[in-house]
């Protein structure tokens, strides 16, 4: 099946810094990428979608300065968390598709990030 | 009304036990339905799509209401290795490959 790698899986970094988080899909084209966010005991909440070559679109409540999405490729998406501070801290999950019927996505293994 | 709803549970059963899980949703005019699994710590991982016909994948047995916006998820013969938690998942929009919306999800323990 499709795979889509993500990296680093974990990060622990100091208030006041930036975080840069990549989602790559291995073998297929992603037209789209999708980041996702997930606390403690709570649902995946959309965050925003990337397309290749074009502005990412954010879902309301996400501040677009401070998660910088770079979608340069069919296959490289980049979520920056800058100036990171504790309450960033959360697992962020990408996730990938191309135009295929039923719009199955394929996920990355996720990165945990843990702001001091 | 949130955008996808579950029980979270937690539903706990014995090994062999049959167990259903239910989720309905508030868009309409969503199209596409699924169920992933995730395990604790980890990334969500397609169980299966759900189509308006009902769909089965071994002891997997998805159902599709659309005029209710229910969908449903049965385990039959739960292993230990079913426990896990399972989201309830539509898209976000009416048209395929776009982003989706999660439930919070059902927990599910099997116990020996």
């Amino acid at each position: 099946g499709a795979v889509v790698s993500q990296h680093p899986s974990w990060v622990i970094c100091k208030s006041g810094t930036s975080v840069k988080i990549e989602c790559r899909s291995l073998d297929f084209q992603a037209t789209t990428m999708f980041w996702y966010r997930q606390f403690p005991k709570q649902s995946l909440m959309l965050m925003a979608t990337s397309n290749e070559g074009s502005k990412a679109t954010y879902e309301q409540g996400v501040e677009k300065d401070k998660f910088l999405i770079n979608h340069a490729s069919l296959t490289l998406s980049t979520l920056t968390v800058t100036s990171a501070h504790p309450e960033d801290s959360s697992f962020y999950i990408c996730s990938a598709s191309s135009w295929v019927p039923g719009g199955i996505q394929y996920f990355g293994a996720g990165t945990r990030l843990s702001v001091l | 009304r949130k955008e996808v709803e579950q029980d979270p549970g937690p539903f706990n059963v014995p090994e062999g036990a049959t167990v259903a899980f239910n989720c309905t949703y508030s868009n309409s005019a969503s199209q596409s339905f699924f169920w992933y699994r995730q395990d604790c710590r980890k990334e969500p991982k397609l169980l299966m799509s759900v189509y308006s016909s009902g769909n089965e994948d071994g002891r997997f047995t998805a159902q599709l209401n659309r005029a209710s916006q229910y969908i449903s998820l049965l385990i039959r013969d739960s292993k230990l290795s079913d426990s896990a938690t399972y989201l309830c998942v539509v898209n976000k929009l009416e048209q395929a490959g776009t982003a989706l919306i999660f439930g919070k999800g059902t927990t599910l323990s099997v116990s020996s």
